[in-house]
């Protein structure tokens, strides 16, 4: 079972606009880590957000995570057709040495 | 890619052939990881290793081995393939069970 689960399963916007990619998950846990999967690639770390953090900047990308709600979201701003990729959310839970996938966000931007 | 490559990159085999494929790191990490993603199922662990001989299973394992009989080398082996199998197979690499992790380029098995 996926312990991270993504919405939406799939996005279309605009060059310029922003993408707002979300996930939830079940268990307690001490990191949650972003990654971006371009097609027919392997997977690339965006960025990492412990669980006494809030918030997270890197770039173009805004994190932010709510323990309580057990649940996350990722915001590329002013997107470019560069983005366009698969997101994965991750999350080491409870089991410490691994990490489990959502099944993703598919996000396309349209030059 | 950091320092991580896998080998084959692209294979074709008959079911009830065993498969091995290769993850090597020049990185040094610790911990490396078999994955699988299928369409559906996102990327799902197969099984790890946290060190030269530490392995440990994960969420589909069955009818899967490994093997790391040294630092760079984390081998996949499919006793018996069968067409479930059939999928693109990813290795990670990372320094600790809770840090980032770098992934190879893939390979696609198909099995017919």
């Amino acid at each position: 079972s996926q312990q991270g689960e993504e919405d939406p399963q799939a996005l279309s916007i605009q060059e310029g606009e922003n993408a707002t990619m979300n996930c939830s998950y079940k268990t307690s846990i001490n990191n949650l880590q972003w990654y971006r999967q371009n097609s027919g690639r392997g997977l690339v770390h965006l960025i990492l957000i412990r669980s006494n953090e809030r918030e997270k900047h890197s770039g173009r990308l805004r994190v932010t995570l709510d323990t309580s709600k057990k649940s996350s979201s990722l915001l590329i701003t002013a997107s470019r057709a560069a983005d366009t990729a698969s997101y994965f959310c991750a999350t080491d839970g409870n089991a410490g040495n691994m990490l489990t996938f959502g099944g993703g966000t598919r996000l396309m931007v349209k030059p | 890619d950091a320092g991580i490559t896998q080998s084959p990159r692209h294979k074709v085999t008959e079911t009830g052939t065993p498969v091995t494929l290769r993850c090597h790191q020049t990185e040094n990490h610790r911990y490396m990881y078999w994955y699988r993603q299928d369409p559906g199922h996102g990327l799902r662990l197969i099984h790890y290793s946290y060190g030269v001989k530490d392995t440990d299973k994960g969420e589909v394992s069955d009818g899967y081995s490994v093997s790391r009989s040294k630092t760079e080398d984390f081998l996949l082996t499919l006793e018996s393939a069968t067409s479930s199998q059939t999928s693109v197979y990813f290795c990670a690499i990372a320094n600790s069970g809770f840090d980032e992790q770098y992934f190879g380029p893939g390979t696609r098995l198909t099995v017919t």
